[in-house]
């Protein structure tokens, strides 16, 4: 069982709509918990960043953490075709190593 | 904010010759880099600690003799990858922290390696 689970996807909605993204993990010692976007054949760029659980908001983009289950989640609201990438979650626990998931590629359709 | 520069951004070599990729950090002293590679679909795998002025930390089952990381100044890492082979090609991505902390990484544009 790998210790971040990612569902790749293709996921596809159309502009305007929201959109939720998730990741399960196993790991109970991960406290920190990121979201970057990926665009084709770029380097990541960090989205969000939470510590431990709760919400954190900025702009149209939602982190949510739940650590009782194990599962996190990004809310983009008002979608836009430039929004279209890979979504890669990533966490990081008492080790220090920084573990990502697989990503989850999102296309919004005009 | 922070920009890491990372060159080439495409490469293609024939089997057996090496290979430099150079990482920079613009506007903010790195005292650590990380090193990654990506297969298509795949997550981001962690190949090594690049550590200003000591040797690189690599992670179990990347060969350090192969992947050779240099982290010379405060703003520049270079991995060369020695004696290429085919399944070497990968999409390859430095990046850096401000500060240390590896949660806010900064990461290159990454660099596509094709072997013939």
């Amino acid at each position: 069982q790998k210790e971040v689970e990612q569902d790749p996807g293709p996921l596809s909605v159309p502009e305007g709509a929201i959109v939720s993204l998730n990741c399960t993990y196993s790991n109970s010692a991960f406290q920190y918990f990121m979201w970057y976007r990926q665009y084709s054949r770029k380097g990541p760029e960090l989205l969000m960043y939470t510590y431990s659980s709760g919400n954190k908001e900025d702009g149209r983009f939602t982190a949510q953490v739940d650590k009782s289950s194990k599962y996190i989640s990004l809310f983009i609201r008002d979608s836009q075709p430039s929004d279209s990438a890979t979504y890669l979650c990533a966490m990081k626990g008492n080790t220090g190593k920084l573990i990502f998931g697989q990503g989850t590629t999102l296309q919004v359709k005009p | 904010g922070a920009v890491v520069s990372q060159h080439p951004s495409r490469v293609i070599c024939k089997s057996g010759t090496s290979v430099k990729i150079e990482c920079r950090s613009l506007d903010f002293q790195a005292t650590t880099m990380f090193w990654y590679r990506q297969f298509p679909k795949q997550s981001l795998m962690l190949m090594a600690t690049s550590n200003e002025g000591s040797k690189a930390t690599y992670e179990q089952g990347v060969e350090k003799d192969k992947f050779l990381i240099n982290h010379a100044s405060l703003t520049l890492s270079t991995l060369t990858v020695t004696s290429a082979h085919p399944e070497d090609s990968s999409f390859y991505i430095c990046s850096a922290t401000q500060g240390g902390s590896n949660e806010k990484l900064f990461f290159g544009s990454g660099t596509q390696l094709s072997v013939l």
